[in-house]
């Protein structure tokens, strides 16, 4: 069974500092995508970054970073510099490439960035 | 981008009656869209995959006659709350699936309709 495990339910931080968000998956399958998606307050779901498996290469993005590592089937996300506008929660997900696009859902970390 | 909208953003209503909510694809065709709900402070709960001119899978624990899913067209799919209860209020979220290419295995989320059954 595929799982997504997102052990830090709530952080909070200061502006500037960084802070990084772990997310750690299970599955036997060889080809999958990873996902990290931002929820505000207003609820709407905003695509960061999606990932295949075949492909371990670090991200960057601005502020925002992503470390891919198979050996620990880890899909790290970073910001640095964090900004007050941060604040929200931010879900990890995997999905299979034979299920029919079927996302599995991280349990979600809230990020408080305090000014 | 592709863009899914839904309608309506939010409703309240009174318990027994039954709510429709709609998932639009506005510049693409999705022949999959899937239907989440999401409770506060928790996660997204996937309910069903719903696929153009078929019937909606639905997920284990997830009642069929309660949550109809109709999905009548490549860029429309509804879901009907039947008969609604306080314990359905909840954050129902869609997401429409690209039908091919680089979009193939991504999903494209809708902003999310609050229900809150009185």
């Amino acid at each position: 069974a595929q799982k997504v495990t997102q052990a830090q339910t709530e952080i909070s931080v200061v502006e500037k500092e960084d802070v990084t968000l772990d997310c750690v998956y299970e599955t036997r399958d060889t080809t999958y995508y990873l996902f990290w998606y931002k929820q505000p307050p207003s609820g709407e779901l905003v695509f960061l970054i999606r990932r295949n498996s075949f492909d371990e290469q670090n991200e960057i993005s601005g502020r925002y970073s992503w470390n891919f590592q198979k050996s620990t089937s880890s899909f790290n996300f970073t910001i640095t510099a964090s900004q007050v506008v941060d604040s929200a929660v931010y879900f990890c997900a995997l999905t299979l490439y034979n299920q029919g696009g079927k996302l599995i859902f991280g349990q979600g970390t809230e990020l408080s960035v305090k000014p | 981008g592709a863009v899914v909208s839904q309608h309506p953003s939010w409703v309240i209503c009174k318990s027994g009656t039954s709510v429709k909510i709609e998932c639009r694809s506005l510049d693409f065709q999705a022949t999959t869209m899937f239907w989440y709900r999401q409770f506060p402070k928790q996660s997204l709960m996937l309910m069903a995959t719903s696929n153009e001119g078929s019937k909606a899978t639905y997920e284990q624990g997830v009642e069929k006659d309660k949550f109809l899913i109709n999905h009548a067209s490549l860029t429309l799919s509804t879901l009907t709350v039947t008969s609604a209860h306080p314990e359905d209020s909840s954050f129902y979220i869609c997401s429409a699936r690209g039908s091919s290419g680089r979009d193939y295995n991504e999903q494209f989320f809708g902003p999310g309709t609050r229900l809150t059954v009185l």
